[in-house]
C-alpha cells in the first residue's frame, strides 16, 4: 500500500527560480514529515522535516509546507541552484513505529544553469 | 568522524543462494534501520534495532533476518534470495528513538541476483 505519493517523477527548473516538490499521504496517523535528497551512489540526506502540529518550516532556501486537512506536503526551494539537481524523497513517519518511515518513490529535480 | 558504512557496495548472488550485509552506525549512534530500495521506489523499512533489540519490522518475509551487535553495528541474512530481492539496500542510523530523530543513511548495498 503506498500511503505516501509524489506523483511527479521529475521536474525542470531554472537557476535562480523557485522549485516546488509535492507530496500527498493517506495515512491520518501520519504526525512527522521529512525530506531526503539524494544523489546518485549516495545514501539519502535528511533535508527538512516538519511536525504535525505545524503548517510550515523554513531553512534557509528550504521551507516545508504542511496542509493536513488535504493531507498534502510541499517543499519549496528559493533560490534554486545547479547543486540543488538530486532526487528529493517525501517521507512520513508513523507514532507507532519510529523508524517505520514510508517514502514516496521520489521526484527527479534538474535546475538548469 | 566517519558517517554510516556499508559493506559490500556491490554484490552478485544467484537465486536460492544466502546474503549477509554489513552496516556500521556512526560512532555514538545505537539505533541502526534497514531499508529495501528497489528501483523507481523510495526506500522500504525492513527492521529497526534499538540497543541490540528489535523494535520494529516492516511488510518482509520470514526470508529477511537481521541483528545488532554490542558495537552496534549491524547485520541483515537473507535466504533463499529470489530475483525480487534485487535492489539498493540501506542503512540507516540514529542516536536515540524517538520520533524526531534524524536518520543518517550509508550509501547503501547493492545487490544483484540472478
Amino acid at each position: 500500500d503506498q500511503q505516501v505519493k509524489q506523483n511527479s517523477p521529475s521536474l525542470s527548473v531554472q537557476e535562480g527560480r523557485i522549485s516546488i516538490l509535492n507530496c500527498d499521504y493517506t495515512n491520518s496517523m501520519f504526525d512527522y514529515f521529512l525530506w531526503y535528497k539524494k544523489y546518485p551512489a549516495e545514501g539519502p540526506t535528511f533535508l527538512i522535516s516538519i511536525s504535525s502540529i505545524k503548517d510550515k518550516n523554513e531553512d534557509g532556501r528550504f521551507t516545508v509546507f504542511l496542509n493536513k486537512s488535504a493531507k498534502h506536503l510541499s517543499l519549496h526551494i528559493v533560490p534554486s541552484q545547479p547543486g540543488d539537481s538530486a532526487v528529493y524523497f517525501c517521507a512520513a513517519r508513523a507514532p507507532y513505529n519510529n523508524n517505520d518511515m514510508r517514502f514516496g518513490a521520489g521526484t527527479r529535480l534538474t535546475v538548469k544553469p | 568522524d566517519a558517517g554510516v558504512t556499508q559493506s559490500p557496495t556491490h554484490l552478485i548472488k544467484t537465486r536460492g543462494q544466502q546474503v549477509t550485509l554489513r552496516c556500521s552506525p556512526i560512532s555514538g549512534h545505537k539505533s541502526v534501520s534497514w531499508y529495501q530500495q528497489v528501483l523507481g521506489q523510495g526506500p522500504q523499512f525492513i527492521f529497526q534495532y534499538y540497543e541490540k533489540e528489535e523494535r520494529g519490522r516492516g511488510n518482509f518475509p520470514d526470508r529477511f533476518s537481521a541483528r545488532q551487535f554490542p558495537n552496534y553495528s549491524s547485520e541483515l541474512n537473507v535466504n533463499a534470495l529470489l530475483l525480487g530481492d534485487s535492489a539498493l539496500y540501506l542503512c540507516a542510523s540514529s542516536f536515540r528513538f524517538a520520533t524526531n530523530e534524524k536518520l543518517f543513511f550509508g550509501s547503501g548495498t547493492q545487490l544483484s541476483v540472478l
